[in-house]
């Protein structure tokens, strides 16, 4: 069973359309995050919910909208893609008290 | 040290060698470092989180230490081996916002 799955794994999309990607974690995790591979391939923090409150809002555009039915789930919805949106979008989870993350298996996101 | 810091940014040994990576951080607002191991087309995986100054962890032929006075931790490769390939991120935690600020990682290529 994978412990933290998103999808779609690829996405390719026009600008200015609105898009979804789905995370699902079955470790139990309190905590879940979105996190943004740059161009530099650095992984940028973009949100954690924790008990379904949101704990950590990067300066991220309102584009970017995180929604989390439960503590198992934390979809990440973007309205209005642009060109520079195209990255690849990492979800993971961790408890807190370790902050050890697992991650998924990421979704590169392709803006035409 | 205003970010998290790692050098060399890639790395070329043979197979057998042992070598070792630095990752440099803020000292103030400490609470944990991370390790990660990032493959190529897979998700980073966790290595080893440490809390304490002069903390030592081992898994197999990985190792690393901790020194939260000075901000900086190392990692080491004993025997280096193909399948030890990858891209090496070290994460600060900080002590208030709870948030993991990732290194640009350290791409170890091991030539057989």
């Amino acid at each position: 069973d994978t412990a933290v799955s998103q999808t779609p794994k690829y996405l390719v999309t026009q600008m200015g359309n609105d898009k979804s990607i789905k995370c699902e974690q079955n470790l139990g995790h309190d905590t879940m995050y979105w996190y943004k591979q740059d161009s530099k391939k650095f992984l940028k923090i973009m949100f954690s919910y924790n008990n379904k409150e949101l704990i950590i809002n990067e300066t991220v555009p309102n584009r970017f909208s995180p929604k989390s039915p439960d503590k198992a789930h934390l979809n990440l919805h973007i309205n209005s893609l642009e060109l520079g949106d195209s990255a690849v979008y990492f979800c993971a989870s961790s408890q807190r008290g370790n902050e050890k993350l697992f991650f998924g298996s990421g979704t590169q996101l392709s803006v035409l | 040290i205003l970010n998290v810091e790692q050098s060399p940014q890639s790395l070329h040994v043979q197979e057998g060698d042992s070598t070792n990576f630095t990752c440099s951080f803020p000292s103030s607002n400490f609470y944990a470092l991370h390790w990660y191991r990032w493959e190529t087309a897979k998700s980073p995986e966790a290595l080893f989180v440490m809390t304490l100054n002069g903390d030592e962890k081992k898994k197999g032929r990985i190792s690393a230490t901790l020194n939260t006075k000075e901000g900086y931790s190392y990692l080491y490769i004993k025997g280096s081996q193909p399948e030890d390939s990858a891209t090496y991120l070290c994460a600060r935690l900080s002590g208030s916002a709870r948030q993991l600020t990732f290194g640009s990682g350290t791409q170890l290529t091991v030539l057989p």
